[in-house]
């Protein structure tokens, strides 16, 4: 089974700290991406990467940058942290491009900023 | 840019009992898929169902089917003989062919199943 995993499931962090989300998959998939989920608004895409060392801006980068220095792993970075990014961030894997695969969920990181 | 619309943020049904998700979407694109998106309490995100927008038959998995009216940009999904394990958070999704397998969602339909 393809697993995506995401190393915490709470995380508290102080405004203007440095955050570090990191998201692992090990199926060797070549789409990575970090999605960010709150109510009423569904799930928005803030980069994705198809490939190591590529990213890609997606709905709302502001704030946030990436790290995919290795095929299975892809780090989000909130580098200074404020109070309206707290969410639930979830992270997902897929193979291929655009031809309609499925993508695979970690279980989601719940962040809150204080 | 592509929208997904979900316009039941709510919806209950009875065990047993059959329940329609509604979903729309804009696009101008004519190659695409559409998918449903199970998300319980849990948070783990699951797939439900996929459809190829090319392909005019409508998906089925199981107890899970779609009715896809691709000239008005439809995709609602129905669930048959619901179960409790169907309580969930379900999201419509979009993807363009060819766009590195990017998702658009729409904001989410929460079912509750009840005795």
């Amino acid at each position: 089974d393809v697993k995506v995993t995401q190393s915490s499931r709470y995380l508290v962090k102080r405004t203007g700290e440095k955050v570090f989300l990191e998201c692992v998959q090990d199926m060797d998939h070549e789409n990575m991406f970090w999605y960010r989920q709150d109510p009423g608004l569904g799930l928005r895409l803030i980069y994705f990467s198809y490939d190591v060392k590529m990213k890609e801006k997606g709905d709302i980068p502001e704030g946030y940058s990436v790290s995919r220095e290795k095929k299975e792993r892809f780090s989000l970075i909130l580098e200074s942290a404020s109070t309206n990014q707290t969410s639930m961030y979830l992270c997902a894997s897929s193979e291929h491009r655009g031809f309609g695969t499925e993508a695979f969920f970690g279980q989601g990181t719940r962040l809150t900023v204080v | 840019a592509q929208t997904v619309t979900q316009s039941q943020p709510e919806m209950s049904v009875q065990e047993a009992e059959t329940v329609t998700l509604s979903c729309t979407y804009d696009t101008s694109e004519n190659n695409y898929y559409l998918f449903w998106y199970k998300q319980p309490p849990s948070r783990q995100m699951i797939l439900v169902i996929r459809q190829e927008a090319y392909k005019q038959q409508n998906a089925t998995e199981n107890r899970f089917s779609v009715n896809f009216q691709k000239a008005a940009k439809s995709f609602s999904l129905k669930i048959s003989d619901s179960q409790l394990g169907d309580t969930a958070m379900y999201f419509c999704a979009f993807m363009i062919t060819g766009t590195a397998s990017k998702l658009t969602f729409g904001t989410g339909t929460r079912l509750q199943v009840t005795l």
